[in-house]
């Protein structure tokens, strides 16, 4: 069984400041994770991702998210804010050991607000 | 590549009422997916269709019903509308773990 929980589901920042969303995760064999990002009224996008290897990932729009076996944690963190990065945020998990087959399961979404 | 496109965008049915929702994607992916997102409680999976063929029940299937029309159809209806559906709907593809959604329906059942 696989499950994310995101703590938080509104997070406030002024523009320039850090962002930091929280992801912990659940999963009985090694998982796979994700960062969507989904502005008003769209549909969701893929933000990053981390698969194997290197346990720091960058995504788009200078975010970036470090797996962290020994908590499980995946939480996704910008050094400064911009007005453009208002949107909701979500942390998903994959477990499935193969195929093609991919069911993600989401959390609960973090509503990311920036202040001028 | 339009890649994956839903329709309609918006609906407004009432209870009792049937309908059909239409996801096509233009990327050759094996697996599509039907997720429903109602406020503060994220993405929930409906059904999905590991490949051309083939449907599986997802988290929360009750009450919907899926075809895989062909590798690049995939649509989801529902029966008999109740007010518990009103949602946005989003349908994915998938590749290397990856997903693509859709732009979303928006469902209003009165």
């Amino acid at each position: 069984a696989q499950s994310v929980t995101q703590l938080g589901s509104h997070v406030s920042v002024s523009e320039g400041a850090l962002v930091l969303l929280r992801c912990n995760y659940s999963s009985s064999v090694p998982p796979y994770l994700f960062w969507y990002v989904q502005y008003p009224n769209q549909g969701l996008q893929l933000l990053l991702k981390y698969t194997t290897g290197a346990t720091l990932v960058k995504g788009i729009n200078g975010f970036e998210a470090e797996f962290k076996k020994s908590e499980t944690s995946f939480h996704l963190t910008k050094p400064s804010a911009h007005m453009s990065d208002a949107a909701e945020y979500f942390c998903a998990v994959n477990s499935n050991s193969g195929g093609s087959n991919y069911k993600l399961t989401f959390g609960k979404g973090t509503l990311l607000t920036v202040n001028p | 590549n339009a890649g994956v496109t839903q329709t309609p965008k918006f609906q407004v049915l009432k209870t009792g009422q049937s309908m059909t929702l239409q996801c096509a994607q233009d990327m050759n992916h094996n697996s599509m997916y039907w997720y429903r997102q109602d406020p503060g409680m994220g993405l929930r999976l409906i059904y999905y269709s590991a490949s051309e063929g083939t449907t599986d029940k997802g988290e929360v299937p009750n009450g919907y019903n899926v075809s895989r029309l062909n590798k690049r159809e995939f649509s989801l209806r529902l029966e008999s509308a109740a007010p518990s559906q009103t949602s946005v709907y989003f349908c994915a593809s998938s590749e290397a773990r990856r997903l693509y959604f859709g732009p979303g329906t928006r469902l209003t059942v009165t």
